[in-house]
């Protein structure tokens, strides 16, 4: 399979712990994204990197989410301190370079996150 | 940013077409308009981009009037399977610009 990988899948928590998930985008796209999706909700865009810089973060991503893509290859994002509020579907996307490309993601299954 | 506006939910049978209507009237010059479908539990997948006029794939017609405030997304001949959230997106410009609304529930049924 040569798609976008996520893992964990799911993730169960407790309070004030703080958890780590991956994401393997397709090996030739450059651009990488993570989103949050709360149910009934569409995915909300946390932060994008391109290649191993971090261009741009939503102001959803509190100083308790950090995201890293070392390298340009994977990508983790962190949360620490977990709040139950941070229960959710955490998504992971990436497209090829170009100007319309942000257009065109590919996404993992996602992880789902739950906070006790 | 641009945003957007679809019907919560819709329904159809097998083997009728499909269309969803966006309206965003606030669209940018430069905006793009995109599709993406999702099912229960998987992450959205894109089906289709337009910028004006008609555009077709294997699987979707995207239909952009002249003053792109609006786009109709049209799906041939629906099967049980087609049932999922359908996601209508401007922009382009920025990674931060993709929106996602709460998309169109569509019920595909016998």
């Amino acid at each position: 399979d040569t798609g976008v990988s996520q893992n964990p899948r799911h993730k169960i928590t407790k309070r004030g712990q703080n958890v780590t998930f991956r994401c393997d985008p397709i090996s030739e796209h450059n651009r990488l994204y993570w989103y949050r999706q709360t149910l009934g909700q569409g995915p909300e865009f946390l932060t994008y990197f391109q290649n191993e810089a971090q261009l741009e973060k939503s102001r959803l991503l509190s100083d308790r989410f950090s995201a890293e893509r070392p390298k340009g290859s994977f990508s983790t994002l962190e949360i620490q301190r977990t709040e139950q509020g941070d229960s959710a579907m955490y998504l992971c996307a990436s497209s090829l370079p170009g100007t319309t490309s942000y257009n065109e993601q590919f996404f993992g299954p996602g992880t789902r996150l739950t906070v006790l | 940013l641009a945003k957007t506006t679809q019907p919560i939910s819709m329904d159809s049978y097998e083997g009728q077409e499909v269309n969803i209507t966006c309206s965003h009237n606030n669209i940018a010059t430069n905006d793009y308009i995109t599709w993406y479908q999702q099912f229960p539990s998987q992450g959205p997948r894109f089906i289709i981009q337009g910028y004006k006029t008609k555009v077709t794939n294997e699987v979707a017609s995207l239909f952009i009037p002249a003053d792109r405030k609006s786009s109709t997304l049209s799906l041939p001949r629906v099967s049980l399977s087609d049932t999922a959230v359908y996601y209508c997106l401007v922009g382009g410009s920025s990674a931060r610009q993709l929106t996602f609304g709460s998309g169109t529930q569509l019920t595909v049924l016998p």
